[in-house]
């Protein structure tokens, strides 16, 4: 099974801040990476797929990077509407797996 | 708009069996594979299960397999988990999902149901 590890676990920010969150995989998926986001009670939403195209109705402030085994997330500038958990998910191989959750929190 | 909805979960004996469903609407349900993800109180997410467009396809997590079953109706616009020998690590939210094969992501979430497992 591939192994998703998110860093940092939680991260703790002030609005306008920019935030970085990676996720390594324990072997090469391609570009098979999704991002999500989840609030407290609701279901996740997709952010990012293909490692880096911003879903439809995303903000721009949204973005995805890397390839093979090293991913990122970055918001380039924290609203408030951005306080939330934030998953990383493989889909390149069964069983599809997701990383263990970023949580961002206001400073 | 696209919508997925839950049938209610509910308290069930260790041991037991549930079946919960998931109404789609607002797109064409048998053009798109479909999943179950779950989320045990306070902890991550976790991919169940998945089926494809014709059912000829399923896989499952190691940790239900043999245990759940996945299965589809296109003509009711319908997904289903049969979940048998339930155990207490079963307790989760259980979410359906649309899981679109060409853009590899799990565009569309139903707002999830709550399955407790007594022991």
């Amino acid at each position: 099974d591939i192994q998703l590890t998110q860093s940092p676990s939680f991260l703790s920010a002030s609005v306008g801040d920019r935030v970085t969150i990676t996720c390594r995989a324990s072997q090469g998926i391609s570009s098979y990476l999704a991002w999500y986001q989840q609030k407290p009670g609701k279901a996740p939403e997709v952010l990012i797929y293909a490692a880096s195209t911003l879903q439809s109705g995303v903000p721009s402030r949204f973005s995805g990077s890397g390839s093979g085994t090293e991913f990122t997330l970055t918001i380039s500038s924290l609203q408030p509407e951005d306080f939330a958990t934030y998953f990383c998910q493989q889909l390149n191989s069964y069983p599809l797996t997701f990383g263990g959750g970023t949580k961002v929190e206001i400073k | 708009q696209v919508q997925l909805v839950e049938s209610e979960g509910g308290l069930v004996k260790a041991g037991g069996s549930l079946r919960l469903s998931c109404a789609a609407s607002g797109f064409t349900f048998s053009d798109y594979y479909m999943t179950w993800i779950r989320q045990a109180p306070g902890k991550g997410l976790e991919w169940v299960s998945c089926i494809s467009t014709t059912s000829s396809y399923t896989n499952y997590a190691d940790s239900v397999k043999g245990r759940f079953t996945i299965s589809r109706d296109n003509a009711k616009n319908s997904l289903y988990l049969q979940m048998n020998s339930l155990r207490a690590e079963d307790t989760a939210v259980y979410y359906c999902a649309r899981y679109d094969t060409s853009s590899w992501n799990f565009d569309a979430w139903g707002q999830g149901t709550l399955v407790t497992v007594s022991s």
